[in-house]
């Protein structure tokens, strides 16, 4: 079974630039899930979605931050402009249905914002 | 709003012994579940073991145990007959029935020493 899959796996970009991340679920996961990795810090939660519609996008800054899942597979998480304090490792995870199932983690894009 | 605490940013032990890593978490909520989450030098995170709160008997997985103190809070792990492969940052997570949210402790840097 092919596990979550996200690219790319490095960028870096100027402060005020854009980015784009992108994340392919396991194959038949409902929910999907973007999380926040700075370094010495735990995950925390962006956003989460069920199937093409979002649970939670309570801590996404929504001023910079965007995230869709327009057919209720891929996703992607895009951040306009980028600010120094963005600087993170960008998890995005997939459980079957709700987080309280195991989520299964994709390896992360590192984002490094100059 | 829950919060999960690890006190133990680095921890490392011989190979062979056994290692407890501690975990304490805040919630309001009387139905919630707990997980250890291990993050390798890759950075996939991976399912350790998982416990909900209504359960009394602690989640066993082969050389991973829980000891689950639900009046303190407490959420400890247990990694008996530690091997090289368990070296990893291991995270606390907590959630709630109905808001599915995790929230992730600081982690616990744990190396095994040859």
């Amino acid at each position: 079974e092919a596990g979550v899959a996200q690219s790319p796996r490095y960028k870096i970009i100027e402060k005020r630039q854009s980015v784009a991340f992108w994340c392919n679920p396991i194959s038949g996961h409902a929910t999907l899930y973007w999380y926040q990795q700075i370094l010495g810090q735990g995950p925390k939660l962006l956003i989460q979605f069920q199937n093409n519609g979002v649970v939670d996008d309570s801590q996404l800054p929504k001023d910079r931050f965007s995230a869709e899942r327009l057919k209720g597979v891929d996703s992607t998480l895009k951040i306009q402009p980028a600010k120094l304090e963005d600087s993170a490792v960008y998890l995005c995870a997939s459980s079957i249905t709700s987080g309280r199932d195991e989520q299964f983690f994709g390896p992360g894009t590192r984002l490094t914002v100059l | 709003a829950q919060t999960v605490t690890q006190s133990q940013p680095e921890m490392s032990v011989q190979e062979a012994e056994t290692v407890t890593l501690s975990c304490t978490y805040d919630t309001s909520e009387s139905n919630y579940y707990l997980f250890w989450y291990k993050q390798p030098p890759s950075r996939q995170m991976i399912l350790v073991i998982r416990q909900e709160a209504y359960k009394q008997q602690n989640a066993t997985e082969n050389r991973f145990s829980v000891n689950f103190q639900k009046a303190a809070k407490s959420f400890s792990l247990k990694i008996s007959d530690s091997q090289l492969g368990d070296t990893a940052m291991y995270f606390c997570a907590s959630g709630n029935f109905g808001n599915e949210k995790l929230t992730f402790g600081t982690g616990t840097r744990l190396t095994i020493i040859p």
